[in-house]
């Protein structure tokens, strides 16, 4: 079945600066990837995903990038707030199944003001 | 995009009990997901819930463990049996709308 693997695990940042996170996955019929935030005690929340014939999507401060070559994807924060802080999830699918999603381990970003 | 509610919010059992978790969207869906989010861990997939038919199980999970319930398309249970302290964790239902995945509260169970 699907991997996902998510780098780092923890991510501290100073407010302002851009946070990267990086995820693998292995199963190259994965065509859908979307990203989660889950502050503390609620929900995984999606905030951005991509699709596999695209190679790039932006939404104010976040974007995400896919390279299906080497099987990648990574979320890019710029400007960060302090807001920002929360544990972020990365997450493939094949489409089949509804959607099903395998998820990476989680990044704990913090952002210090 | 679907709302999503579960009941219970949270819970504390003792260990050998049963406790069944609803979840209730405020529309018709296909595919409803159960995940388990151990503390401070990822999100893992028990099963896929169908209507009309059983649930399909990811491997490491059993049905006489984590039986499930898909009366129609707006609501399905997910009941944690026989439970010991190692299910301590939080149970969310998600549905697909619109080709995204969303997620609801949770449900935050402690085994004693």
């Amino acid at each position: 079945g699907e991997n996902v693997e998510q780098h780092p695990s923890t991510l501290s940042v100073q407010e302002g600066d851009s946070a990267v996170i990086k995820c693998t996955y292995s199963d190259s019929a994965s065509n859908y990837f979307p990203w989660y935030k889950q502050e503390l005690g609620k929900r995984p929340q999606l905030i951005i995903d991509i699709r596999s014939n695209v190679g790039e999507k932006k939404d104010q401060r976040i974007a995400v990038t896919l390279n299906k070559t080497a099987k990648h994807f990574s979320l890019h924060i710029t400007e960060t707030q302090p807001e920002d802080s929360a544990v972020y999830f990365c997450a493939a699918s094949t489409g089949a199944a509804g959607n099903k999603l395998t998820f990476g381990g989680g990044t704990r970003v913090l952002v210090k003001p | 995009s679907a709302v999503i509610s579960q009941k219970p919010s949270r819970d504390i059992c003792q260990r050998g009990t049963s406790l069944t978790i609803q979840c209730q969207v405020d529309s018709q869906v296909t595919m409803m997901f159960w995940y388990r989010q151990q503390p401070g861990q990822s999100l893992t997939l028990i099963a896929t819930a169908n209507q009309g038919s059983e649930a399909t199980y990811e491997s490491g999970f059993v049905i006489d463990k984590f039986p499930i319930s898909r009366p129609n398309l707006t609501f399905s249970t997910l009941t944690v049996s026989n439970m010991s302290p190692e299910d301590s964790s939080i149970y969310l239902c998600s549905v697909t709308d619109y080709n995204e995945q969303f997620f609801g509260p949770g449900t935050r169970l402690t085994v004693l």
